[in-house]
């Protein structure tokens, strides 16, 4: 298994502004992966990020908005840029793939 | 692309009584299945995970659940449940790819309720 770690683990920000959260994980991996969950909703895939290219967004979600770093094998950010209330969610990063799918403890994030 | 669906967003039970939560996937390929269960204010813990082999697979904390191809769905089980088994529990698929590169789909969620 892998143990991942995320900063911050909860955060207040104001609207317009933009905010990154870190994913370090304790093993060289190939695939990260960075989920929304919404208050009271299911986990909603945003991106996967491999390393040395440029992330993949799912239907919903743009780089402009969720601009996502994956500068090595073990570091990802993700950054939730122009925010708005809507944006309030919990963020996951997550590593593996396929059978293997470990998660991180999330970031608590309230937009006023 | 692949769906989740478990039909109960809400699955109220007493202590030590049986429980069963659905779910219901479509996919137009060969998939691997998931049960995370999520408690208050924490993060995603898995349950248990089927990728092949026996339709029945065992997981931590007494819960079991049985694939069933036919009929395309992953119901979790428990024979007696405690009071901390409230939690949210989210069943989830991915595909199988040579790559092994895919994320999750999940369902929206159960809530299960223990009443004493």
């Amino acid at each position: 298994s892998a143990v991942i770690s995320q900063k911050p683990s909860r955060d207040i920000c104001q609207r317009g502004t933009s905010l990154t959260i870190q994913c370090q994980v304790d093993s060289q991996v190939t695939m990260m992966f960075w989920y929304r969950q919404q208050p009271g909703q299911s986990l909603t895939l945003i991106a996967t990020a491999n390393q040395g290219s440029e992330a993949t967004y799912e239907s919903g979600f743009v780089i402009d908005k969720f601009p996502i770093s994956r500068p090595n094998l073990t570091f990802s950010t993700l950054t939730v840029s122009n925010m708005s209330p809507e944006d309030s969610s919990i963020y996951l990063c997550s590593v593996g793939g396929g059978a293997e799918q470990f998660f991180g403890p999330g970031t608590r994030l309230t937009v006023l | 692309a692949q769906s989740v669906t478990q039909l109960d967003s809400q699955v109220p039970v007493f202590e030590e009584a049986p429980v069963e939560l659905r779910c219901n996937y479509s996919s137009s390929v060969s998939v691997y299945l998931f049960w995370y269960v999520q408690y208050p204010n924490q993060g995603l813990q898995l349950l248990l995970k089927y990728l092949s082999g026996s339709t029945l697979v065992k997981g931590i904390n007494g819960f079991e659940a049985e694939f069933n191809k036919s009929q395309t769905s992953f119901h979790l089980r428990k024979p007696s449940v405690h009071i901390s088994d409230t939690a949210e529990y989210f069943c989830a698929v991915s595909i199988l790819s040579g790559g092994g590169a895919d994320g999750l789909t999940f369902g929206k969620g159960t809530h299960l309720i223990i009443q004493p």
